[in-house]
C-alpha cells in the first residue's frame, strides 16, 4: 500500500511570509496527525483529525497556525506569518483508528523541512 | 510530568558490531512503548511495540526489552549494517491517553561506519 505523502519536501521562506504544507494519508485511514519536529528533538503533536473533525488542537499556536481536512482525506497545514522559531520538520502521520494506546500504529510521511530566514 | 530520556545521544560503531540503546521513562500509568527508526530526511518507522506485560520483542536484528518495574527499555541491534545509521526514537503511551499524551524521546543518533 502507498504510504503517507507530503509536499513540498523542502521550503525556505523569510520571516513574516506564509507557507502551506500538504498531506495525503494512507487510503482508508480516518485519523490524521500533524507534528512539528525541531532538530534534535522528538516530534510534538500540533493537531489530530478524525475524518474531517478536529480531535485535539491544544498544542497548535492558533494565532499563526491553521489546519484543515475538508473532505476527510487530504490535509493542509498553514503558517501565517512565519517566525524564525518555526524552522523545523513538519511530519504528517495517519492511523486506521483514533490512535488509541494499544496497537493502532501511526504511519509517518517523509516530512517537510521548513527553514525560516 | 511525563518524560522519556534516551541515551546515549549519539553513538558511532563499526559495521558488524552490536550496540544497545537505552530508554528511561516516567510515564505512569503506562500502556505501551514503541521504538521507531528515523532515517535522515524520512519520517519515523515503527520497529517494535511492547505492552507492560511483554519483556522482549524482536524484529529481525532488532531486539527490544522492557522492564516495567524500573521503567526502562533497551533496543539491541545485532550485527550492525550501514543502513542502520539513523535516529532511534522511544515513544511511550500512557494508559487511556490520547495522541497528544504520547511522549517522544529525543532519540539516539546511530552512525555505523564501514
Amino acid at each position: 500500500e502507498a504510504g503517507v505523502a507530503q509536499s513540498p519536501r523542502y521550503k525556505i521562506i523569510e520571516k513574516r511570509q506564509s507557507v502551506a504544507f500538504w498531506c495525503n494519508p494512507i487510503s482508508g485511514h480516518a485519523t490524521l496527525y500533524w507534528y512539528q519536529q525541531i532538530l534534535g528533538q522528538g516530534p510534538k503533536l500540533l493537531i489530530q483529525f478524525q475524518n474531517n473533525g478536529v480531535v485535539d488542537d491544544s498544542q497548535l499556536p492558533k494565532d499563526r497556525f491553521s489546519a484543515e481536512r475538508l473532505k476527510g482525506v487530504d490535509s493542509t497545514l498553514k503558517i501565517q506569518p512565519a517566525k524564525l522559531e518555526d524552522s523545523a520538520v513538519y511530519l504528517c502521520a495517519s492511523s486506521s483508528t483514533r490512535g488509541t494506546n494499544r496497537t493502532y500504529e501511526q504511519y509517518f510521511g517523509p516530512g517537510t523541512r521548513l527553514t525560516v530566514t | 510530568k511525563n518524560q522519556v530520556e534516551q541515551s546515549p545521544q549519539s553513538l558511532i560503531i563499526l559495521e558488524g558490531k552490536n550496540c544497545t540503546l537505552q530508554c528511561n521513562y516516567t510515564v505512569s500509568p503506562f500502556s505501551n512503548l514503541r521504538w521507531y527508526k528515523q532515517d535522515t530526511g524520512r519520517g519515523p518507522v515503527s520497529l517494535t511495540i511492547m505492552t507492560f506485560s511483554e519483556n522482549t520483542k524482536s524484529n529481525g536484528r532488532y531486539t527490544a526489552t522492557l522492564d516495567a518495574d524500573t521503567k526502562q527499555s533497551s533496543l539491541h541491534i545485532t550485527a550492525s549494517q550501514l543502513s542502520d545509521s539513523a535516529s532511534y526514537i522511544c515513544v511511550v503511551s500512557p494508559l487511556g491517553g490520547s495522541a497528544r499524551q504520547l511522549t517522544f524521546g529525543s532519540g539516539t543518533q546511530l552512525t555505523v561506519l564501514p
